[in-house]
């Protein structure tokens, strides 16, 4: 079936050290998107990939980095992990086509916990 | 701007009986996409149904049912003879115009019990 993949579903780092979570995708959408959900609260866009281009979300700080080699893959780097970076990280994906766009399906997401 | 209110932080209802989750939305887009999204304890979103600004037919899928009505902004969920397995937190979103970017309400926790 196709859809999207997060690795790892649980991710343990220590403060400071960097740490890099992935999504892939079987769909062939030409968007991928990385968003942080804290505890009780609703999923932040951090950024997204058009194809190949990057669009950061303007309150996304600069210790979170994203890559995309291909169209499969998305990778989300945090440079130096703090403690306020515990969360759970969603990746979406989505086939947009001009000015139709279509619905975001999501990964199961990645649990990060900070030490 | 846009914004999405989900004024019910938290329903709990009795296996069998019907819920209704209320979603009121914002947007000057005259062209937007509203969704209903799932995301159960294990943390996954699950997509339920996305309806477009010009389609304001209701939809009825199974026991759920969405009513979007454009003169009061809001696109209500009900979901008729709850069970166990509807337990979650449920999210309501906008997109509008050309945007990317979802407006995702604060969500609904709805607990069904046995």
């Amino acid at each position: 079936d196709a859809m999207v993949i997060q690795n790892p579903r649980y991710q343990v780092t220590q403060f400071g050290k960097p740490v890099t979570l992935s999504c892939s995708q079987t769909l062939n959408h030409n968007v991928m998107y990385w968003y942080q959900q804290k505890s009780s609260q609703a999923p932040k866009l951090l950024f997204h990939y058009y194809d190949k281009d990057f669009n950061n979300e303007a309150d996304t700080p600069d210790n979170f980095q994203s890559r995309r080699p291909n169209t499969s893959f998305c990778f989300l780097d945090i440079r130096s992990p703090g403690l306020g970076d515990a969360a759970m990280y969603l990746c979406a994906t989505s086939r947009d086509q001009g000015s139709y766009q279509e619905t975001q399906y999501f990964g199961p997401g990645t649990r990060l916990l900070v030490l | 701007a846009q914004k999405v209110t989900q004024a019910q932080t938290e329903i709990s209802v009795v296996e069998k009986e019907d819920v209704t989750l209320d979603c009121v939305y914002e947007t000057r887009d005259t062209t937007y996409y509203l969704f209903w999204y799932k995301q159960p304890p294990s943390g996954e979103l699950v997509f339920l149904i996305r309806r477009n600004s010009f389609d304001e037919q209701n939809e009825i899928s199974g026991r759920y049912s969405w009513n979007f009505q454009k003169s009061t902004s809001s696109f209500n969920f009900t979901i008729t003879a709850s069970q166990v397995v509807d337990s979650a937190v449920y999210f309501c979103a906008l997109r509008g115009g050309s945007a990317r970017q979802l407006t995702f309400g604060s969500g609904t926790q709805l607990t069904v019990l046995p």
